[in-house]
């Protein structure tokens, strides 16, 4: 099956600084991938849909100017999280629907998820 | 009402037993319709898709009924590999973006 890598799987950064996040899609080309946060014992929140070529697509109550979504090429998008804060600590997932003709169901295709801890 | 809903669980049951998850989703337009598998602290994992007719792999059965706006998943014989969380998730077909189910945690117990 396609594989989607993410790097880093775990950060620790200070209060303030910058965090980059790198989502590649290995084996297949992804015009669109979506980012999600999952805090501890939640489910999956979307928080966007990163689209290449033109700007991400948010999700209500998802800071645009905080997290950064740059969507270069069609295997790779990339997530800054800017001016971290404690609260922003969470696991990170990013994910790439594959599928090859129109109409056909598109399975989505996670990376393993980068666990950032902000202290 | 959310658009896709479980039962958060948990879901305790003995090695070798069946157990059933539902899942509801609201918007009638949905097309595409999955299970995933989340283990702790990993990312979700494809389980199966889930169709019209009904699929079936090995001890996994899901089913989905359009017209009650709903998906099922049944596990058989469980066993103590399948603890996990189950997650439902629906898309609005294409490209567009998934919705996930909040899961169903699962465990099994010897």
């Amino acid at each position: 099956g396609a594989v989607v890598s993410q790097h880093p799987s775990r950060v620790i950064c200070k209060s303030g600084t910058s965090v980059k996040i790198e989502c590649r899609s290995l084996d297949f080309q992804a015009t669109t991938m979506f980012w999600y946060r999952q805090f501890p014992k939640q489910s999956l929140m979307l928080m966007a849909t990163s689209n290449e070529g033109s700007k991400a697509t948010y999700e209500q109550g998802v800071e645009k100017d905080k997290f950064l979504i740059n969507h270069a090429s069609l295997t790779l998008s990339t997530l800054t999280v800017t001016s971290a804060h404690p609260e922003d600590s969470s696991f990170y997932i990013c994910s790439a629907p594959d599928g090859g003709l129109a109409g056909e169901s598109y399975e989505q295709y996670f990376g393993p998820g980068t666990r950032l801890t902000v202290t | 009402r959310k658009e896709v809903e479980q039962d958060p669980g948990p879901f305790n049951v003995p090695e070798g037993a069946t157990v059933a998850f539902n899942c509801t989703y609201s918007n009638s337009a949905s097309q595409s319709f999955f299970w995933y598998r989340q283990d702790c602290r990993k990312e979700p994992k494809l389980l199966m898709s889930v169709y019209s007719s009904g699929n079936e792999d090995g001890r996994f059965t899901a089913q989905l009924n359009r017209a009650s706006q709903y998906i099922s998943l049944l596990i058989r014989d469980s066993k103590l590999s399948d603890s996990a969380t189950y997650l439902c998730v629906v898309n609005m077909g294409g490209y567009q973006k998934v919705t996930f189910g909040t899961g169903t945690k699962l465990q099994v117990i010897p």
